[in-house]
């Protein structure tokens, strides 16, 4: 059975700062890696899909790697700002379409 | 182009009642998946529909349901509500692709809360 494990569970900085956040999986027998963002009360925002075959995906000031032989993935933000301030998930794709999510990173970004 | 949507955003139910969840996706996505998030559980999958027809469905009882129209938009139905129902259900759609899962797109949910 598929585990997802994200670490830390809250993590606070200053705004300005680069961050990692992690992903870990025990099966690596993934179709692909997406990354959400969560605001309070809300549904989930997609930032990044990694295909199983890519090593990494770029979107502005985000930027996820994939590594499945460890089953770990990070999300690297760079140049942190208040409005980054959010739960950030990360799921992985099982066949059919299935998403198994971490239980989140708790991301605060103080002004 | 309109993103995913869901209806109601909110309900309140009391325990033994059923309830009744829609979600239109994105024009022209085919699939559809429901997820049920608590604080305890976190996120869980609960079935996909893609042409239809039920194509996965995750580890929840048959008191919770589902269906597919032609026109790709879905429900979830619930059962003889109980107190642990109360949670946030949240819909997806995808394009799907018989070469692999694709990018999925979430809507804002629904908020049941079961008394």
């Amino acid at each position: 059975k598929q585990e997802v494990t994200q670490i830390p569970a809250a993590l606070s900085v200053p705004e300005g700062e680069n961050l990692v956040l992690n992903c870990s999986f025990t099966d690596s027998a993934i179709y692909n890696l997406q990354w959400f963002r969560q605001d309070p009360g809300k549904g989930l925002t997609s930032l990044l899909l990694i295909q199983s075959s890519q090593r990494e995906q770029t979107s502005g000031r985000l930027n996820a790697s994939l590594d499945k032989s460890s089953g770990r993935s990070t999300l690297y933000i760079a140049a942190s700002q208040p409005g980054d301030s959010a739960t950030y998930l990360c799921a992985v794709i099982e066949g059919a379409q299935k998403l198994v999510f971490g239980q989140g990173t708790r991301l605060t970004i103080n002004p | 182009k309109a993103g995913v949507t869901q209806t109601p955003r909110y309900l309140i139910k009391t325990r033994g009642q059923q309830v009744t969840l829609s979600c239109s996706p994105i024009s022209g996505h085919r699939s559809v998946s429901w997820y049920q998030q608590t604080p305890g559980q976190g996120l869980q999958f609960l079935f996909e529909y893609f042409s239809e027809t039920q194509r996965n469905k995750g580890n929840f009882p048959g008191r919770f349901s589902g269906r597919q129209f032609s026109n790709s938009r879905s429900e979830m139905n619930v059962s003889t509500l109980e107190l642990g129902d109360s949670a946030l259900y949240l819909c997806a759609s995808s394009l799907r692709s018989s070469g692999g899962a694709t990018e999925q797109f979430f809507g804002p949910g629904t908020r049941l809360t079961v008394l």
